[in-house]
């Protein structure tokens, strides 16, 4: 059975500050998804990562795979208010719409 | 285009009654998929549709049951509500597997 598991579950930032969450999973698996929700809200999609050594960026947000440790990173480089939220990341083989979800990662940067 | 769409946004059922769930998929999107999430925890499969036939289930019992209609809209039908079955539940879409966005979700409540 695949799991994944994220950590920290919570994170407390300051803002202009760096930081990274982590994101292991148990099995190998074809595709790495990184998705944002705000409070009361559904999924955004961030990143979707395919391959090993994968790096994708938007803003101040940066998604690294490496398949071999089974990990990915979201990194977040000089945090902003409007960053906060819970961040999941999900693994699936060859279909995105069976993903396993990791338990989330809630943001809080603070000024 | 318009996104994927859930209706209804909040519902409050007591136990042991039925609810069904709908979902409009994104124009084109031949493939929806069903989660639930409860609170603080990361979205879980409980199936998907492709072409109105199932195509995969996730660890829910059977009172857990679906429908995908010819212009692929979807339904989820939970019978003998319980407690636990309070959650938000969210329908994503799909077209050959790459990607999946999700619609806004439903609140579910049980008392």
């Amino acid at each position: 059975e695949l799991k994944v598991e994220q950590n920290p579950l919570f994170l407390s930032m300051q803002e202009g500050k760096n930081y990274t969450i982590y994101c292991n999973y148990s099995t190998t698996s074809d595709r790495l998804y990184w998705y944002r929700q705000d409070p009361g809200k559904s999924l955004e999609s961030l990143f979707v990562l395919l391959s090993n050594g994968a790096v994708k960026q938007e803003g101040r947000l940066m998604a690294s795979l490496d398949t071999k440790a089974r990990l990915s990173t979201l990194h977040i480089t000089a945090a902003v208010h409007d960053l906060s939220a819970t961040y999941f990341c999900a693994v699936a083989g060859s279909n995105a719409g069976k993903s396993t979800f990791g338990d989330g990662t809630t943001l809080t940067v603070k000024p | 285009e318009t996104g994927v769409t859930q209706s209804p946004t909040h519902l409050i059922k007591t136990r042991g009654q039925q609810v069904t769930l709908r979902c409009s998929s994104q124009s084109g999107h031949n493939t929806v998929s069903w989660y639930q999430q409860a609170l603080g925890q990361g979205p879980q499969f409980i199936f998907q549709y492709y072409r109105e036939e199932e195509n995969g289930r996730g660890n829910f019992p059977p009172r857990f049951s679906g429908l995908q209609f010819p212009n692929y809209s979807s339904e989820l039908n939970v019978n003998a509500l319980e407690l636990d079955d309070s959650a938000l539940y969210l329908c994503a879409s799909s077209l050959g597997g790459f990607e999946q966005f999700f619609g806004p979700g439903t609140r579910l409540t049980v008392l």
